[in-house]
């Protein structure tokens, strides 16, 4: 079974903080991404990567850097966390590094963050 | 309007009723999923589906790509079903994935 863990289960920060949130996943799959997810607002893509040290934004990349130095280890980055920043931060992985179209997506257990 | 909508968005039922769930899209798609979000956050995909049906044990999915449009079917519900179920597109191209926000279902003993 595909396992992606989260380093954090809940998170609680200050405002202006930097916040590291890391995923590591254990199938040796090509594509990780960070999503986050709020209420009413399903879940949005921040960025994605698709290979190391590879990435691209997603759909609310503002506020947030990613690292991937290793294949299996994707890091999300709030350089200064602001209290529009809590929310639930999830990552999944897929398989395929290619252009492939409708994978499935194996998701982390999430992180709460609260920014004070 | 969002591009994946889902009906309904709060759903309570009795153990054993038939329960459906609705997904509409309004983008063109290579394959759409379901997913399943317990409380306490973490995410289960259930289907992946281009066309026509899937069934696994109690869940049975359909898609109807001419009318865009896909549903969640559980049969004999049960308590451990309560769950949010998240319907999501494939679209655009490079694991562009779309979510719709989701329908909590309680399934009262």
């Amino acid at each position: 079974d595909v396992k992606v863990t989260q380093s954090s289960r809940y998170l609680v920060k200050r405002t202006g903080e930097k916040v590291f949130l890391e995923c590591v996943q254990d199938m040796d799959h090509e594509n990780m991404f960070w999503y986050r997810q709020d209420p009413g607002l399903g879940l949005r893509l921040i960025y994605f990567s698709y290979d190391v040290k590879m990435k691209e934004k997603g759909d609310i990349p503002e506020g947030y850097s990613v690292s991937r130095e290793k294949k299996e280890r994707f890091s999300l980055i709030l350089e200064s966390a602001s209290t529009n920043q809590t929310s639930m931060y999830l990552c999944a992985s897929s398989l395929s590094g290619g252009r492939v179209m409708g994978e499935t997506q194996y998701f982390g257990p999430g992180t709460r963050l609260l920014v004070l | 309007k969002n591009e994946v909508e889902q009906s309904p968005q709060n759903l309570t039922a009795q153990e054993g009723e038939f329960i459906t769930i609705n997904c509409s899209y309004s983008v063109g798609i290579s394959a759409l999923h379901w997913l399943q979000q317990h409380p306490g956050g973490g995410i289960v995909s259930l289907f992946m589906l281009s066309s026509g049906k899937k069934k696994h044990g109690r869940l049975i999915a359909t898609i109807n790509i001419q009318e865009k449009h896909s549903s969640l079917h559980i049969t004999a519900s049960h308590p451990r079903d309560s769950a949010v179920y998240i319907c999501a597109v494939n679209s655009g191209g490079y694991q562009k994935v779309t979510f719709g926000t989701g329908t909590k279902l309680q399934v009262i003993p």
